[in-house]
């Protein structure tokens, strides 16, 4: 059956370092992968997408890779602030079916 | 624009009552969907309209769970008994674009407690 695994479910960090947050999938071929944020209380929202023939993403300090033969993407942040403590969910899509994880929690400490 | 607008915030029933959620997407978006939250998972869908057209209702459960968006823009999600298991976030999203890699736009959900 198809599995999403993203890594531990909470990661803690110190100010300035680099998070990196991973999703493997088992069972599932993707044509797209997305990452998105979501705060207590609030619904997920869209970072960045990555397509199965691109091998890394970038966007300010937000770096995604995708390696669909390990079936793996990472996703980094860089220069990581207090700010980005949030929950990080990746989600393939298929046939404009998205398919969940169940998150990363992340905090940075100051 | 305005975002995915969702109500109620928060919701609290007892087991075997019936509840029902409201959501308006974002102008102009053809695409709808439920997706049902537990505390520590991810997003599961539950149904996606196109319009006024179910696409994919494959994981809804039946026979408490409808859902309905008669004119193709807001949606009604209904649970009908509800079950302590039901306990969750519903989130409601959009899409407005045609392409599979669009992005989805969700609302801040609905919290259902059922004791």
């Amino acid at each position: 059956s198809q599995k999403i695994e993203q890594n531990s479910e909470a990661l803690n960090i110190q100010e300035g370092k680099t998070a990196t947050l991973t999703c493997n999938y088992t069972n599932y071929s993707p044509a797209y992968l997305q990452w998105y944020r979501q705060d207590p209380g609030r619904g997920p929202v869209f970072l960045l997408l990555i397509r199965e023939n691109e091998k890394e993403k970038r966007k300010e300090r937000l770096k995604v890779t995708f390696d669909t033969t390990l079936k793996q993407s990472l996703f980094h942040i860089t220069a990581s602030q207090p700010a980005d403590s949030a929950t990080y969910l990746c989600a393939l899509v298929n046939a404009g079916k998205s398919t969940f994880g169940d998150g990363t929690t992340l905090t940075v400490k100051p | 624009e305005a975002g995915v607008a969702q109500s109620p915030r928060y919701k609290i029933i007892e087991k075997r009552q019936s509840v029902a959620f409201w959501c308006n997407p974002i102008s102009g978006h053809a695409t709808l969907y439920w997706y049902q939250q537990i505390l520590g998972q991810g997003p599961k869908l539950l149904i996606q309209f196109q319009n006024n057209g179910v696409v994919d209702d494959s994981q809804l459960p039946k026979d408490r769970f409808s859902a309905e968006r008669l004119k193709g823009v807001d949606s009604t999600l209904k649970i009908q008994p509800a079950k302590l298991e039901d306990s969750a976030v519903y989130l409601c999203a959009s899409t407005g674009n045609s392409n599979y890699n669009s992005p989805l736009h969700f609302g801040n959900g609905t919290r259902l407690t059922v004791t």
